[in-house]
């Protein structure tokens, strides 16, 4: 299976702070990930996808790059809603798909 | 508007069977492929199972693969998940996910989710 690595695990940032997280694959998934938020006791919601794509309804501070193995998720100026726990998600692989183990944004 | 809405889940012991169900409404349950996806208590989030549109191919985690079984009742707009032989690592949060499909196949739609609690 494609393992799918997050970092950091945690992220401590303020309000207004442009925010990045790194999902790395362990082979090539071309452009098939996805970026999901998830809050407390919540399902996920889906943010991003093909690396890049804003899911209708995102805020446009959102923004997925990245292609092959090296993928970033950014939010560019960091609002009180988004501190939540941020998946990637590879679906390359049809019928196979990983999820990343999470980075939890906190407030510093 | 989309709304997924699972049921089913609770107490089972060790070795037991939980049937899990998922109603849909919203949208044209019988055009998409369907996923279930669960979270361990303090846990990331882990794929399950999937069946296509018309149940025609089923896919299962390695974890879980010959102890559950995904269906599906188009007539009903009802998703269903088989779950035997339980053990303790199944214990977790079972969601429902629609499949975005057309080329992309992410979870565009999530269920509340339902808790599946395995212990003697």
């Amino acid at each position: 299976d494609i393992q799918m690595t997050q970092s950091p695990s945690t992220l401590s940032a303020s309000v207004g702070d442009r925010v990045t997280i790194t999902c790395r694959a362990s082979q090539s998934i071309s452009s098939w990930l996805a970026w999901y938020q998830q809050k407390p006791g919540k399902a996920p919601k889906l943010l991003i996808y093909k690396a890049s794509s804003l899911e209708s309804g995102v805020p446009s501070r959102f923004s997925g790059s990245g292609s092959g193995t090296e993928f970033t998720l950014t939010i560019s100026s960091l609002q009180p809603d988004d501190f939540a726990t941020y998946y990637c998600q590879q679906y390359n692989s049809y019928g196979r798909w990983t999820f990343g183990q999470g980075t939890k944004v906190e407030i510093k | 508007q989309v709304q997924l809405v699972e049921s089913g889940g609770g107490v089972v012991q060790p070795g037991g069977s939980l049937r899990l169900s998922c109603a849909a409404s919203g949208f044209t349950f019988s055009s998409y492929g369907m996923h279930w996806v669960r979270q361990a208590p303090g846990k990331g989030l882990e794929w399950v199972a999937f069946i296509r549109y018309d149940g025609s191919n089923k896919y299962y985690a390695d974890s879980v693969k010959g102890r559950f079984t995904i269906s599906r009742d188009n007539s009903k707009n009802t998703l269903y998940l088989q779950m035997n032989s339980l053990r303790a690592e199944d214990t977790a949060v079972y969601y429902c996910a629609k499949d975005m499909d057309y080329g992309d196949s992410v979870f565009d739609y999530w269920g509340q989710g339902t808790l599946v609690t395995v212990s003697s």
